[in-house]
């Protein structure tokens, strides 16, 4: 599967949009992009996945870019409690296909 | 939908004992389930691929003999830790999906303490 590379950090404004990048420059055809989070001591949660086109649903929107080289996950209203990691991540759909975590980004949402 | 259940969240053993975690699908069957580790201020890492009926396949490095994975229902995986060290100390979790093309969806995860 292919990598991807994210910011170690980012903050945003309680209230506001926050945008949290994801590079993908050596994504295949076949490849999606995933976006998971992980609560302090918790397993991590399915936010949200899309192959070429944007996709939203009740927790976030998916941006990928025409290329697909780089996507950006939009939590539309941040609060206090998306103060977390979240996990960019591609991968082939199949049976035995496996999610690879990498190190993630730290969501900061300052009051 | 798609809710995976952990058991149990936390658990402490003494050295040299097993522990078995229980990964459970609670309304979907999974022919597939996955357990990953998760060391403190680490990313998870994959540990096995487990397969219904059939044996787990194991990632570069992790014991199979040490970390035994049964999946014997479509609802059901373990791990058991054998042979417990402080050093196996971790955060389990497993993960599961309903079709091949579905997301995963993981457990709460389980809290080895090996004493």
């Amino acid at each position: 599967d292919a990598k991807t590379t994210q910011p170690p950090s980012m903050d945003c404004a309680e209230g506001r949009a926050a945008n949290l990048p994801c590079n993908h420059s050596t994504i295949s055809g076949n490849e999606y992009v995933y976006w998971y989070r992980q609560i302090h001591s918790q397993g991590p949660q399915y936010i949200i996945h899309g192959l070429k086109n944007n996709e939203t649903n009740e927790m976030a929107s998916l941006i990928i870019t025409e290329d697909r080289k780089s996507s950006t996950l939009i939590l539309p209203h941040a609060t206090l409690r998306d103060t977390t990691v979240y996990y960019c991540i591609v991968r082939v759909d199949g049976a035995n296909s496996k999610l690879t975590f990498g190190k993630g980004i730290t969501l900061s949402v300052r009051p | 939908g798609a809710v995976v259940s952990q058991h149990p969240s936390w658990v402490i053993c003494k050295s040299g004992t097993s522990v078995k975690i229980e990964c459970r699908s609670l309304d979907f069957q999974a022919t597939t389930m996955f357990w990953y580790r998760q060391f403190p201020k680490q990313s998870l890492m994959l540990m096995a691929t487990s397969n219904e009926g059939s044996k787990a396949t194991y990632e570069q490095g992790v014991e199979k003999d040490k970390f035994l994975i049964n999946h014997a229902s479509l609802t059901l995986s373990t791990l058991t830790v054998t042979s417990a060290h402080p050093e196996d100390s971790s955060f389990y979790i497993c993960s599961a999906r309903s079709t091949v093309n579905s997301p995963l969806h993981f457990g709460n995860g389980t809290r080895l303490t090996v004493t």
